[in-house]
């Protein structure tokens, strides 16, 4: 079974700065998928990333970025020019290589807090 | 149209009551998920849908039944429920269960539950 951690409950951060949200998985698995989902408190939960584990190349949307780290089952967020929007729950999640069979495994989430 | 909708946003409903909750995509998905998401929790696996087939049953008690009556549209009927039922259900589709791109997972509002 995969296990996804996030080991950061919340984190709070002044407007326009750089946070690093972080999150670890175990899986014997050599190709899966790896997602990063933002939750705010109205609650639509919304793919701010996907990382396929068979590319080495990190994925980017505009201010959002991941360091995918295979070996050390590590994917970090970063989020640069942090706005109040960004307040959310964020959620890492993993997907096996069958696709969607087995749903999404979720870590417990971290609640970032964007002070103005 | 890249939305999944969910009706009603909250319904409120005592332990002898039976009700449903409707979810619809049409983005031409043909795999369905509903998940239960606890307060500040990650959201879990209930039951996932392939093309009209129920797929995974994540051990889900009897009073909720899952019904695909199309492509288009997910429906969860609940009927005597307990009070630690009250939760947040989302509903998320996605293109199949198969591995590749475009597998990510849509999400709806969801429905917030309380059971008195």
């Amino acid at each position: 079974a995969q296990t996804v951690t996030q080991s950061q409950p919340e984190m709070s951060v002044q407007e326009a700065e750089t946070v690093t949200l972080s999150c670890t998985y175990d899986t014997s698995e050599n190709n899966y998928y790896l997602f990063w989902y933002k939750q705010p408190p109205s609650r639509q939960m919304i793919l701010v990333i996907r990382q396929e584990a068979y590319k080495q190349q990190n994925a980017t949307e505009n201010r959002f970025s991941v360091n995918f780290q295979k070996a050390a089952k590590s994917f970090s967020l970063k989020i640069s020019d942090s706005q109040l929007g960004d307040t959310a729950m964020y959620f890492c999640a993993f997907m096996k290589p069958g696709g969607g069979a087995d749903g999404l495994t979720f870590g417990k989430g971290t609640h970032l807090i964007i002070q103005p | 149209d890249t939305e999944v909708t969910q009706t009603p946003k909250h319904l409120v409903m005592g332990m002898t009551n039976k009700k449903s909750l409707k979810c619809e995509q049409h983005m031409g998905h043909r795999a369905m998920y509903w998940y239960k998401q606890k307060a500040k929790k990650p959201p879990e696996l209930m039951f996932v849908y392939s093309y009209e087939k129920l797929s995974i049953n994540e051990s889900v008690p009897s009073r909720f039944s899952p019904e695909c009556p199309n492509s288009s549209l997910l429906n969860l009927h609940l009927h005597a429920l307990q009070p630690e039922d009250s939760a947040l259900y989302l509903c998320a589709s996605s293109q199949d269960l198969a591995s590749g791109r475009g597998n990510e997972q849509f999400f709806g509002p969801g429905t917030r539950l309380t059971v008195l």
